[in-house]
């Protein structure tokens, strides 16, 4: 199994919702990624576990709240979003075993709109 | 800081030709990656480079890592309109999971 498979696909909320985003990954990769991506650029990285500890946070907003229930999954919890921040949301995996290559799997994404 | 710059930005080209799209990067990386993406899709991976001379080849498209020159090339051979897509490449950053991204390449590529 090869597959990153995120829910939902697509998320339309106001701003004063409270919604999650969810990501699995069965390939038994040790890191996950959260990445923004605004139309016709690169995506932006915004968090990175690795084995299920946040590794990396890119001076993302409160308003985005990761979480890692174990080496499978992957949340982005969201509260109180503005506007800006409609956009595709990625998530990705790696085998994030150290040396070597460590090609990033991405999910198919979730396309979400803030009113 | 790594800076990558790709380019061209944009091309168009028509089916049957070849064209090669440059991938130059700031500071010393020894893993490249190239990843394409379809209009309102992911990205699928395409090729992992990860040593100076290192050439991968997948149907129309060949990847090449220079490092020494700190380029990478993404050529494409006959191109078919199955091609058009976005691609973006990536160097790692000295392994701690972060991904240094081209702006990327969209490729149109005409019956």
């Amino acid at each position: 199994d090869t597959e990153v498979t995120q829910t939902p696909k697509h998320l339309v909320m106001g701003m004063t919702n409270k919604k999650s985003l969810k990501c699995e990954q069965h390939m038994g990769h040790r890191a996950m990624y959260w990445y923004k991506q605004k139309a016709k650029k690169p995506p932006e990285l915004m968090f990175v576990y690795s084995y299920e500890k946040l590794s990396i946070n890119e001076s993302v907003p409160s308003r985005f709240s990761p979480e890692c229930p174990n080496s499978s999954l992957l949340n982005l919890h969201l509260h109180a979003l503005q506007p800006e921040d409609s956009a595709l949301y990625l998530c990705a995996s790696s085998p994030g075993q150290g040396a070597g290559a460590d090609t990033q799997y991405f999910g198919p994404g979730t396309r979400l709109t803030v009113l | 800081e790594l800076k990558v710059e790709q380019n061209p930005l944009f091309l168009s080209m028509q089916e049957g030709k070849n064209y090669t799209i440059y991938c130059n990067y700031s500071t010393t990386s020894d893993r490249l990656y190239w990843y394409r993406q379809d209009p309102g899709k992911s990205l699928e991976s395409l090729f992992v480079l990860l040593s100076n001379g290192a050439v991968k080849q997948e149907g129309r498209l060949m990847a090449s890592l220079d490092t020494k020159a700190r380029l990478s090339t993404l050529h494409i051979t006959a191109a078919v309109h199955d091609l058009s897509a976005t691609y973006f490449c990536a160097v790692d950053m000295d392994s701690n999971y972060q991904l240094i991204w081209g702006a990327g390449t969209k490729l149109i590529i005409k019956p």
